[in-house]
């Protein structure tokens, strides 16, 4: 148990809906990243937090958006939903050296998407 | 650019074979290294490190040695288990606080 919780776990909607996946960090740790994972397997990065603060931005869609709350908690919006956003979606909690990335990442289990 | 790159999958091998994936980097500085491991249906789980040239990372029983001359961080066990079936991304943290991961290399173990 990596201590990082996503939910849900599995999630199928239709074409032009919003989903909303939450995420919890482990205890402590103060920044949340979020990574889209394709069937082929390859990790996608789409976006961090830092202590509430966007801090890093990768390959999110305008369609998505992502917010920290002040207990750290993070939510990945996505909306207007096509079938190519099928795919599996992971939280990941880091160890920080102060502001720092440690490159040490405690992932989730992931919330898979099937968009019809 | 910073990038991580990986030998291509899938890799079938038999029990108790030695195993190795290569990994190779491009960065500027000096990066930290990484291994991650992600068993089938799970997250991605850290499975070893090296923060410096020469630094040997391991954990049940996988080795990587961050080679500066070569740039690469190649993933070593001398005899794999059918539980070791999973796929292995190679990551780099780069000078600009980035955490870059490579496509990953699936690994299959036959009994």
């Amino acid at each position: 148990d990596s201590g990082v919780t996503q939910t849900p776990k599995h999630l199928i909607t239709a074409t032009g809906q919003r989903v909303t996946l939450r995420c919890s960090p482990r205890s402590g740790d103060l920044s949340v990243y979020w990574y889209q994972q394709s069937l082929d397997q390859g990790l996608q990065f789409l976006i961090q937090y830092y202590n509430g603060e966007e801090r890093a931005k990768g390959n999110i869609l305008e369609r998505f958006s992502a917010q920290q709350f002040p207990d750290l908690h993070s939510e990945l919006n996505l909306s207007s939903l096509e079938l190519g956003d099928s795919a599996l979606y992971f939280c990941a909690s880091s160890v920080t050296s102060g502001r720092a990335n440690t490159g040490e990442l405690f992932f989730g289990e992931g919330s898979r998407l099937t968009v019809l | 650019g910073d990038s991580v790159t990986q030998m291509e999958g899938p890799v079938t091998l038999s029990e108790e074979a030695f195993l190795t994936i290569n990994c190779t980097y491009t960065a500027t500085g000096y990066p930290s290294l990484f291994w991650y491991v992600q068993y089938p249906g799970e997250g991605l789980q850290l499975l070893l490190k090296a923060t410096k040239a020469d630094d040997k990372g391991s954990n049940k029983g996988f080795e990587a040695t961050y080679r500066k001359e070569t740039t690469s961080f190649h993933l070593e066990k001398g005899s794999v288990q059918v539980s070791d079936s999973a796929v292995y991304f190679c990551a780099l943290l780069s000078s600009a606080s980035k955490i870059i991961f490579g496509s990953g290399t699936r690994l299959s173990i036959r009994p």
